[in-house]
């Protein structure tokens, strides 16, 4: 079965500094997803990156990187720069394509950041 | 604009009394989904419909139904809420295929409290 793990539930960051949130993942499929969304406390999803397991190079999106090492199976993902506005829920998800279930994702349990001015 | 809609956003009620929670999406999709979010554990997908009167049990089906009667609406029914399904649901949609890349469209959230 596939299975998220984010080992960090909580963490600080001074503002203007860069952070890495953990992700690993299990999967048996070949082909799969890796996305990241940010959850501000409004409570809205927002999709933030997302590495296929084929890309060679990892994900960027502005102040958002993925570090994917698919050997460990991990996905983290580095904000830069941390802003104020940075401060939410961030959740790890993945997408197998074996899966059909209507392009079922299945998230970890999620990482709160609080950046500090 | 391209949106998932949810209503209510928010709804206190009490146990066994029936409500739903209506989603729906302008885009087009075939997929839909409903989540749930509770904390430690990330959001866990409840129900999914893959097209008009194609729906099947997610991860976490107990004390929920759906309808597909629509292409652009999920409508999320409880028939006898009880306080363990106090939680924050999230409907979704996504256009089909099995590439991974299509990311799902996530709804505003509907945050439910059952006393």
């Amino acid at each position: 079965a596939q299975k998220i793990t984010q080992t960090q539930p909580g963490m600080f960051v001074q503002e203007k500094e860069a952070v890495t949130l953990d992700c690993t993942y299990d999967t048996s499929d070949q082909s799969y997803g890796l996305f990241w969304y940010k959850q501000p406390s409004s409570g809205e999803m927002i999709f933030l990156i997302y590495q296929g397991s084929y890309d060679e190079q990892n994900a960027t999106e502005g102040r958002y990187s993925l570090n994917f090492q698919k050997a460990r199976k991990s996905a983290n993902l580095v904000i830069s720069a941390s802003q104020l506005g940075d401060s939410a829920m961030y959740f790890c998800a993945m997408r197998d394509r074996s899966k059909a279930a209507g392009n079922k994702l299945t998230f970890g349990g999620g990482t709160r950041v609080l950046v500090k001015p | 604009e391209a949106q998932v809609t949810q209503n209510p956003r928010y709804l206190i009620t009490v146990t066994g009394k029936k409500l739903t929670v209506t989603c729906s999406q302008n885009m087009n999709h075939e997929y839909m989904s409903w989540y749930r979010q509770d904390p430690g554990l990330g959001l866990r997908q409840i129900y999914y419909s893959m097209n008009v009167e194609v729906t099947d049990k997610g991860d976490v089906p107990e004390g929920y139904k759906v309808s597909r009667k629509e292409k652009r609406n999920f409508p999320l029914i409880l028939e006898s809420p009880s306080p363990n399904q106090t939680s924050l649901y999230f409907c979704a949609s996504s256009p089909p295929g099995g590439r991974p890349s299509y990311e799902q469209y996530f709804g505003p959230g509907t945050r439910l409290t059952v006393t």
